[in-house]
């Protein structure tokens, strides 16, 4: 069974450093694009970015680059999430997200396999 | 890229049929059959309902159907039932290196 197991709720202040996981298993992590999806606070979704663990092939949505740091850690099959200095406006719900994989390659293009979403709040 | 168009909202009676639209340009919806839609309950992770256009993931019920016209895919939900009342989201493959881009969101109410 394909799970996506992420990492608890954190509460930070301003500027300080972040870093979120998502815990893979029931698949070969290495052959499956992850991704990141935020949800602010009863808002819509918006796709971040996504990462092949294979190479650590990286791209990310214009929105998002330079303002957060995808990454994976292929030796525990997780997933990261990451900043440098969190604003208040990153006070979100953020999602992992896995792709799939047609006719012998894999993409990113849409996700069946969901976390179950790390809460982040940025307050003073 | 741009946030596809989708209506706030939307609703039916049970037992009703109901399309959402959602409205991308020719850099996303209109180019690749790469759209998918994502039904969210209030406080649960989006589930995926269909993918290219208009396959059903396993399990998902096949009152639910879609369908891609230029650059506007459609979402219908036949025979509505009260646990399809939730928010539902498209998104579409926009090329250029995986770059995927979502709809704002409709709310779904059945009456």
């Amino acid at each position: 069974e394909v799970q996506l197991v992420q990492s608890g709720a954190e509460m930070k202040k301003p500027g300080e450093s972040l870093k979120i996981s998502c815990k893979a298993s029931g698949y070969s992590f290495t052959v499956h694009w992850i991704g990141w999806v935020r949800q602010m606070p009863g808002k819509g979704l918006e796709w971040m970015g996504i990462i092949y663990p294979g190479d650590s092939d990286t791209r990310y949505s214009p929105s998002f680059q330079g303002q957060v740091t995808i990454s994976v850690d292929k030796s525990i099959n997780t997933a990261h999430l990451q900043w440098s200095s969190l604003k208040a406006s990153d006070s979100a719900m953020y999602y992992c997200v896995r792709g799939y994989c047609s006719g012998g390659s894999c993409y990113g293009r849409w996700f069946e396999f969901w976390g179950q979403g790390t809460l982040v709040t940025v307050s003073s | 890229q741009s946030a596809l168009t989708q209506p706030p909202s939307a609703s039916g009676s049970p037992g009703q049929s109901v399309t959402i639209s959602c409205t991308g340009t020719s850099s996303d919806v209109g180019t690749y059959d790469y759209v998918a839609w994502y039904q969210q309950h209030p406080g649960q992770a989006p589930k995926l309902m269909l993918y290219e256009v208009n396959k059903r993931p396993s399990g998902v019920p096949n009152r639910f159907s879609g369908s891609k016209s230029g650059n506007t895919a459609s979402l219908t939900v036949s025979g509505l039932q009260a646990e399809d009342e939730a928010d539902y989201y498209c998104s579409s493959y926009a090329g250029s290196n995986n770059l995927v881009v979502f709809g704002g969101g409709t709310k779904l109410t059945v009456l």
